[in-house]
């Protein structure tokens, strides 16, 4: 089987940094994925990790260490439009289904 | 700019009730998945296809739920009966994921039906 944890909720201050970290345990591992939701909305693709360490785009940086099973996602310069859930997911091999953390909910305050 | 859509977007029904949900993929993804969401579960996969054959039904209720995919451009989720319990947003999102490089693994969702039963 497979777990994967996410804190439930951060707050933050608009221009600043946040990290959202992932833990998983998984019998299989391929790659993991972040997504982000608004409210109300579906999710949307924003970056996949297959190797150690960090991919960045733009504002927006995620690092996988696969040893420890562990990730984060990292949102700089933090904007109101930032407000939304982040989640985690895991697929076991390529094209495979995803396999979603409950999403942390980050919510950018003025 | 090529999206996966889905109809209807809004379904409230009556249990017992059948509900067909319907899925356009974007074109030339040869892997259709379908995810329900709610509060309780959050984002829980319940059938997948890959080149429209099923690779994974394992978290779909098989006494009342079906998947298909009747041709390329077209996937159907149905509850037959439809139960209070079902009530959540079904989202169906689409990929090209066999080669084991992003961005071609990445799953496209579309917008969602939120299904309510009364």
């Amino acid at each position: 089987g497979q777990n994967i944890d996410q804190p439930t909720e951060m707050t933050a201050t608009e221009g600043a940094i946040v990290q959202i970290n992932c833990t998983y345990q998984t019998s299989g591992f391929n790659g993991l994925f972040w997504y982000q939701q608004h409210a109300g909305e579906a999710p949307t693709f924003l970056s996949y990790n297959v190797l150690d360490g960090l991919e960045e785009k733009g504002r927006f940086s995620s690092f996988l260490s696969r040893s420890k099973g562990y990730s984060y996602l990292l949102l700089k310069e933090l904007q109101m439009k930032d407000s939304a859930s982040y989640l985690c997911a895991l697929t076991k091999a390529a094209g495979n289904k995803l396999t979603f953390g409950g999403g942390t909910r980050v919510l950018v305050k003025p | 700019d090529a999206r996966v859509t889905q109809t209807p977007r809004d379904k409230v029904t009556e249990m017992g009730q059948e509900v067909t949900m319907r899925c356009q993929p974007i074109l030339g993804h040869n892997t259709v998945f379908w995810y329900r969401q709610t509060m309780m579960q959050g984002l829980e996969l319940l059938a997948y296809f890959r080149n429209r054959a099923p690779l994974d039904d394992s978290g779909m209720p098989k006494d009342r739920f079906s998947a298909e995919m009747p041709d390329a451009t077209l996937a159907t989720l149905k509850i037959q009966p439809s139960e209070p319990r079902d009530s959540a947003v079904y989202f169906c999102a689409s990929g090209f994921g066999t080669s084991g490089s992003a961005p071609e693994e990445t799953q496209y969702f579309g917008p969602g039906t939120r299904l309510l039963v009364l």
